[in-house]
């Protein structure tokens, strides 16, 4: 089984620039989940998606923001890109009803110069 | 609030020695919580839920409601056991997302 997928590996951006990520979920999962792991601020929770609804935001600016696809996957958008945006950018995908155990990707490292 | 505190960034130990790394949580209502790994050069991975009360890699940790706490426990450590550790709070309802410790870094020695 294939697990959970995200592109690209690494995006580098300058300041201002908006950036997109892009995350796969397990075939049958409906829920995404994306995560900023920035230096010394561990994991922080971004966005929900679920059956193509954003259920539930963090602490984050509006200029975060994402969707989901029809066939379940995700973009993250991360517009007026800031310094401090810089961080590995985590998602998750689960199974309503399964519990919260979530399958994580790889990861995508986004640097902002 | 809703937190999760780790309280050792580091944790080294020789190899055989049991190794317990602390998990302490503020919630409100029935938690769900998790241990989650994260080797080498690896993805981070589902270690145990408590909901389980399951054994993996040897590893176990037990929910206790008064001292609000998860701890993660091994009686004897392997260097294989080396990596780094997460605890996470999972809400429920609307409230469903993972909220999470700044993790422990397990040092396993040979």
């Amino acid at each position: 089984e294939a697990g959970v997928t995200q592109s690209p590996t690494h995006l580098i951006k300058t300041r201002g620039q908006q950036a997109t990520l892009r995350c796969s979920p397990i075939s049958g999962h409906t829920s995404v989940y994306w995560y900023q792991q920035a230096l010394g601020l561990g994991l922080q929770f971004l966005l929900w998606y679920d059956e193509g609804e954003e259920r539930n935001r963090g602490n984050f600016p509006p200029r975060f923001s994402g969707r989901q696809f029809p066939n379940y996957s995700s973009e993250l958008n991360v517009n007026a890109l800031e310094l401090e945006d810089s961080a590995l950018y985590l998602c998750a995908s689960s199974l309503v009803g399964m519990g919260e155990t979530q399958y994580f990707g790889p990861g995508t490292r986004l640097l902002v110069l | 609030a809703q937190r999760v505190t780790q309280p050792e960034k580091l944790l080294s130990v020789f190899k055989g020695a049991p190794v317990e790394l602390k998990c302490n949580y503020s919630y409100s209502g029935s938690p769900e919580l998790f241990w989650y790994v994260q080797y080498s050069r690896q993805r981070l991975q589902l270690l145990l839920r408590h909901i389980s009360r399951e054994s993996i890699k040897g590893f176990t940790a037990d929910l206790n409601k008064g001292e609000t706490s998860f701890h993660l426990k091994k009686p004897f450590a392997q260097e294989e056991d080396s990596a780094m550790y997460y605890c996470a709070l999972g809400g429920a309802g609307n409230n469903r997302k993972l909220i999470w410790g700044l993790g422990t870094s397990l040092a396993v020695n040979p």
